[in-house]
C-alpha cells in the first residue's frame, strides 16, 4: 500500500512570493491533516479535513494561508505571500475513520529567503 | 501552552541496553497516546500506541507504559539497536481528534 505522498520535497522561494504544496493521502483515508514543523519542535496542526470539509482550521493563519481538498482526496496548501518566518517543514497526514493513528508523508521543506 | 512535554531533548544508550523515553501531558481529556519515530528528511513514522484504558502495550522490542494518575507515559526499547537512532515524538489526542505533539527526544544508540 502506498503511503502519503507529498510534493515538492524541497522548495526555496524569496519572501513575498506564493508557494503551494500538494498531498495525496493513503487510499481510503477520509481524514487529512496539514501540520507545520519548526526546527526542534513537534508538528503543529494547521488544518484538518473530513472528506472535503475543513472541520478544524482554527490554527491556520488565514490572512496568508489557504487550503483546499476539492474532491475529498488530494489536498493543496498555499501560502501567499510567503514570509521569512514561514520557513519550516510542512507535513501532511491521513487517517481512516474509526482509528486514532495518523500516517505522515515525508514533508515539504520550505526555505524563504 | 505545551500540552505534551518531552523534557529530555536527547538520550544516548549503548547498543543492547534499554532505552527509556519519557513524556508528560497536562490535558486529562487525552485518551489515546502514540509514539512516532522520525529519521532526518523523512516524515514521522508511527511506532506504537496505547489507549487510556490500558497501562501497557507491547510490540516486539517496544513497550509503552501509561500512568494516568501521573499523566506520564514512557517508551521502552529493549534491546536498543543502532538503527533505533532517531528523534522520537510523543503525541496525544482526545476522542480521535487532533494530535498534540511533544518537542521530541533524539535517541542515539552507540554501537
Amino acid at each position: 500500500e502506498a503511503g502519503v505522498v507529498q510534493s515538492p520535497r524541497y522548495k526555496i522561494i524569496e519572501k513575498k512570493q506564493p508557494v503551494a504544496f500538494w498531498c495525496n493521502p493513503i487510499s481510503g483515508h477520509n481524514t487529512l491533516y496539514w501540520y507545520l514543523q519548526n526546527l526542534g519542535q513537534g508538528p503543529e496542526l494547521l488544518i484538518r479535513y473530513e472528506n472535503e470539509e475543513a472541520v478544524d482550521d482554527s490554527q491556520l493563519p488565514k490572512d496568508r494561508f489557504s487550503a483546499e481538498r476539492l474532491k475529498g482526496v488530494d489536498s493543496t496548501l498555499k501560502i501567499q505571500p510567503a514570509e521569512l518566518g514561514d520557513s519550516a517543514v510542512y507535513l501532511c497526514a491521513s487517517q481512516t475513520g474509526g482509528t486514532d493513528t495518523q500516517y505522515f508523508g515525508p514533508g515539504t521543506r520550505l526555505t524563504v529567503l | 501552552d505545551q500540552q505534551v512535554k518531552q523534557n529530555s531533548p536527547s538520550l544516548s544508550v549503548q547498543e543492547g541496553r534499554i532505552s527509556i523515553l519519557n513524556c508528560d501531558y497536562t490535558n486529562s481529556m487525552f485518551d489515546y497516546f502514540l509514539w512516532y519515530k522520525k529519521y532526518p528528511a523523512e516524515g514521522p513514522t508511527f511506532l506504537i500506541s496505547i489507549s487510556s484504558i490500558k497501562d501497557k502495550n507491547e510490540d516486539g522490542r517496544f513497550t509503552v507504559f501509561l500512568n494516568k494518575s501521573a499523566k506520564h507515559l514512557s517508551l521502552h526499547i529493549v534491546p536498543s539497536q543502532p538503527g533505533d537512532s532517531a528523534v522520537y515524538f510523543c503525541a496525544a489526542s482526545a476522542g480521535a481528534n487532533n494530535l498534540f505533539f511533544g518537542t521530541g527526544t533524539r535517541l542515539t544508540v552507540i554501537p
